[in-house]
């Protein structure tokens, strides 16, 4: 069974520096998609960004990007330039090719300080 | 643009006490699925469905139900309510052969006391 740990319960970071939330996966599977997911305080999902295992290529979305290390079965999301409605909580996710069900970390809060 | 609908947002049940969580989607959507959401848990699937008439169950599927009559809706059933259903639920849909995004509703908050 695929799993999905985030070590960080919660972070904090200043306003306009940069936090980088760890994420690692355990799989078996060579093809998968990889996610991150916010929840700010009004609860709603908000996909923040997705990689494609297949990709090289580390996917970036404006201030947010993320580390993708295959070998080392590794997803850290970074957060440049850090906003006040960055705070939130975090969610990394995993899902494989076959569309199997999104399986998600325990999540990381982040809180960001003016 | 609806997207992913859930009702009711807020719910207090007593103990014993059944009741259905609605979800719809207008995005002809082949996938749908149900969270639950717990403090330090992260989310857990409860169950899903990849098209009409077709379900199956997740980590957490006891003392749920769920069907699949129509590609637009999948409600979630408590047929009787256990303190510990208290928690944020999310109804969550997809393409299956799509880019993999999920599409979530705001989540509903229910209560059992």
């Amino acid at each position: 069974a695929q799993t999905v740990t985030q070590s960080q319960p919660e972070m904090s970071v200043q306003e306009a520096e940069t936090v980088t939330l760890s994420c690692t996966y355990d799989t078996s599977e060579s093809n998968y998609y990889l996610f991150w997911y916010k929840q700010p305080p009004s609860r709603q999902m908000i996909l923040v960004i997705r990689q494609e295992a297949y990709k090289q290529q580390n996917a970036t979305e404006n201030r947010f990007s993320v580390n993708f290390q295959k070998a080392a079965k590794s997803f850290s999301l970074k957060i440049s330039d850090s906003q006040l409605g960055d705070t939130a909580m975090y969610f990394c996710a995993f899902m494989t090719s076959g569309n199997t069900p999104l399986v998600f970390g325990k999540g990381t809060r982040l809180s960001v300080i003016a | 643009n609806a997207g992913v609908t859930q009702t009711p947002k807020f719910q207090v049940l007593k103990t014993g006490q059944s009741m259905t969580l609605q979800c719809a989607q207008d995005m002809n959507h082949e996938y749908m699925s149900w969270y639950r959401q717990d403090p330090g848990m992260g989310l857990r699937l409860i169950h899903y469905s990849v098209g009409a008439g077709i379900t199956d169950q997740g980590e957490v599927p006891n003392g749920y139900n769920v069907s699949r009559s129509t590609t637009e809706d999948f409600p979630l059933r408590l047929l009787s309510a256990a303190p510990s259903q208290t928690s944020v639920y999310f109804c969550a849909s997809s393409r299956l052969r799509g880019r993999g995004e999920l599409f979530f509703g705001e989540g509903s908050r229910l209560t059992v006391l």
